[in-house]
Order: C-alpha cells, then sequence, then structure tokens
C-alpha cells in the first residue's frame, strides 16, 4: 500500500532563516507530487506541483521554491522566511491527473517568529 | 477556467441533526467533483468523488452528495451528525479535459457539532 511521509510535523523557526520540507512517497511510482499551504483562515493554497523528476510548477510567486529530485520526493525550501511563511504545509501525490483523489501527508506545522 | 464556491465558512449543528454544505461549481465542462475531510491538525482525505455516474455520489462515514447539473450544486449532506463530524470539509472541481492541471478547491467550511 502506499504511504506519504511529510517531515518534520513541527517547526519553529525566526524570521530570515532557512527552510526545508520534506514530503515522500512509498509504495507506488511517478506520481504527480503537490505542496500546498493553509493559512489561519485563508484556506488551501496550492503552491508547487510537479509530474516528474525535475519539473516543478509553480502557482504563486513568492519567496518559496521546491525541488524533486527523486521520484518520490518532494522538497519545500526557502532561503530567508518570512512572517507570512508561517502555516500548515501539506504535501500530496495522485497516480495520474487531477481526476484522481488526491491523498495527503500528514502536514507540517511552521511558526515563524 | 473552473471555480468553487463554499457557501458559509462556518456551519453549526446539533448532535442528531440534518448537516448540509453547500458547495456550488463553474465549469465549460462537465466536471468531476470531490468532497474532502480535515480532522484537526491533519491532513485532507476523500469523502466521495463524482464521476459523472450516478448523480447521487455515497461516501464514507454517512456522507453523500448529488449532483445537480441544472443548479452547478454539489451539496454534501448528512442524515444526522455526530460530533466526530466536526472538522473541515473542503469541495473541489477538476476538469476530465484538462490533463495534469491541479485540482481546485474552495474556500473550506468548518463543521461544528453541537452536544
Amino acid at each position: 500500500s502506499q504511504t506519504i511521509h511529510q517531515w518534520p510535523a513541527t517547526l519553529v523557526q525566526p524570521v530570515g532563516s532557512p527552510l526545508s520540507l520534506e514530503c515522500t512517497v512509498e509504495g507506488t511510482s511517478n506520481p504527480n507530487l503537490y505542496w500546498y499551504r493553509q493559512a489561519a483562515g485563508r484556506g488551501l493554497q496550492l503552491l508547487f506541483y510537479s509530474v516528474g523528476i525535475g519539473q516543478i510548477s509553480s502557482e504563486v510567486p513568492q519567496n518559496l521554491s521546491a525541488s524533486r529530485p527523486q521520484d518520490r520526493q518532494f522538497i519545500l525550501s526557502s532561503k530567508k522566511l518570512l512572517l507570512s511563511d508561517s502555516g500548515f504545509y501539506l504535501c500530496a501525490w495522485t497516480l495520474g491527473d487531477s481526476t484522481d483523489t488526491q491523498y495527503f501527508g500528514p502536514g507540517t506545522r511552521l511558526t515563524v517568529l | 477556467a473552473q471555480s468553487v464556491t463554499q457557501l458559509g465558512s462556518h456551519v453549526s449543528v446539533s448532535e442528531g441533526a440534518l448537516v448540509l454544505l453547500r458547495c456550488n461549481y463553474s465549469s465549460s465542462v462537465p466536471p468531476y467533483l470531490f468532497w474532502y475531510v480535515q480532522y484537526p491538525n491533519q491532513g485532507l482525505q476523500l469523502l466521495l468523488k463524482y464521476t459523472s455516474a450516478a448523480t447521487l455520489v455515497k461516501g464514507i462515514n454517512g456522507f453523500e452528495a448529488e449532483f445537480k447539473k441544472s443548479e452547478t450544486s454539489f451539496h454534501l449532506t448528512k442524515p444526522s451528525a455526530h460530533m466526530s463530524d466536526a472538522a473541515e470539509y473542503f469541495c473541489a472541481v477538476s476538469d476530465p479535459g484538462s490533463g495534469n492541471t491541479p485540482l481546485v478547491f474552495g474556500k473550506g467550511t468548518r463543521l461544528s457539532v453541537i452536544a
């Protein structure tokens, strides 16, 4: 069966510090991968998605970036965090296109102070 | 372009009462429609999915939703609310012909269940 992992589960970082969040999927090959953010009271915002290794589509211009160094690994990064980067970050995968069910990871709670 | 509107950011019902969460969509083609649920501090999980087969879709935990093309709606219902149903619910729309274009999610509706 397929599983999706995210780490860390929680993170408290000072403004201006770097960020690296990792997402790994097990039990499948060539998934489509997604990064979402939930800020308080702002719903679910799609940040990046990837349909293959090295292929990243950005939905929202900001100080975050994403990389997919391996088939089942998706990394969200920042060189300098802003207060507005605080939120709940969710990774998700589908086997096919957007008509397929998305499976979400447990999330990372990021607080920028 | 597709869009989803969830009416009511917060809905409160009594335990045992009917749950009705509203979702209206906009799509130029027959869409696929989804309802996801998110419990506190967890990821989202699929409740149910409409794929142009039966218009009444049954999901997990006693939830169901009816696709009404004339009303462009896909409202989520449950006959009797349980305390465990307290969560945030998201409606989402996909265009079957759009390839890898991502799902479009609504802003979510938080359901509170009062004892």
